[in-house]
């Protein structure tokens, strides 16, 4: 099946500074990547879908002056956690969208912000 | 609203015993269905999806899952489970056939004693 690389898998920052997160399609294009985060014990919640060469789409509750989404590439979508505080600690999880409209995961990223 | 409901938080079962795992969903139109599975750490790997057709559905790792309309359900089985499938479970209502821009339930921890 299609691979969807995160990267860093872990990340750990002070509080007041950005964060970037990757998200990657190795062996697939991606026009739509999703990015969703998960608190402990807690179910996943979409926060933004992102297409390629176009601004991102974000759920409602979601800051996106805090969480910029940019999708540069057919291969590539970041999210960035600007000005970080501890309560933005959580998992960050991507997904993409390939060609057979099948969408595939990233492994995650486990943030966190001292 | 769509919403996916996992009655159970925590289910433990003995290796070998047979396994299943709730799932309810509201949604008006017709549903497209996920299950998912996480190990801890790590990304979202899919197990069976169902769209239309069939309502017995068969996935990776001997799961299968049944769609029955009349109860709003989709609940994931498998008949012997295994210590590997220690893990945790999520079902998902997709909003379009390709499974992304997902509502997931808020998952079940599955636990497997020796």
């Amino acid at each position: 099946g299609a691979v969807v690389s995160q990267h860093p898998s872990r990340v750990i920052c002070k509080s007041g500074t950005s964060v970037k997160i990757e998200c990657r399609s190795l062996d697939f294009q991606a026009t739509t990547m999703f990015w969703y985060r998960q608190f402990p014990k807690k179910s996943l919640m979409l926060m933004a879908t992102s297409n390629e060469g176009s601004k991102a789409t974000y759920e409602q509750g979601v800051e996106k002056d805090k969480f910029l989404i940019n999708h540069a590439s057919l291969t590539l979508s970041t999210l960035t956690v600007t000005s970080a505080h501890p309560e933005d600690s959580s998992f960050y999880i991507c997904s993409a969208r390939d060609s057979g409209n099948s969408a595939f995961f990233g492994q995650g990223t486990r943030l966190t912000v001292v | 609203a769509q919403s996916v409901t996992q009655p159970d938080i925590h289910i433990t079962v003995s290796e070998g015993a047979s396994l299943e795992l709730r799932c309810n969903y509201s949604y008006g139109a017709t549903p497209y269905l996920f299950w998912y599975v996480q190990s801890p750490g790590q990304g979202l790997q899919l197990l069976l999806k169902y769209f239309s057709g069939d309502t017995l559905v068969q996935g990776i790792k001997g799961f299968e899952a049944e769609f029955k309309r009349s109860q709003s359900s989709f609940n994931l089985r498998k008949p012997s489970v295994h210590w590997s499938d220690a893990a945790e479970y999520f079902c998902a209502v997709g909003l379009n056939q390709a499974g992304t821009a997902l509502i997931f339930g808020k998952g079940t921890t599955l636990s497997v004693s020796s």
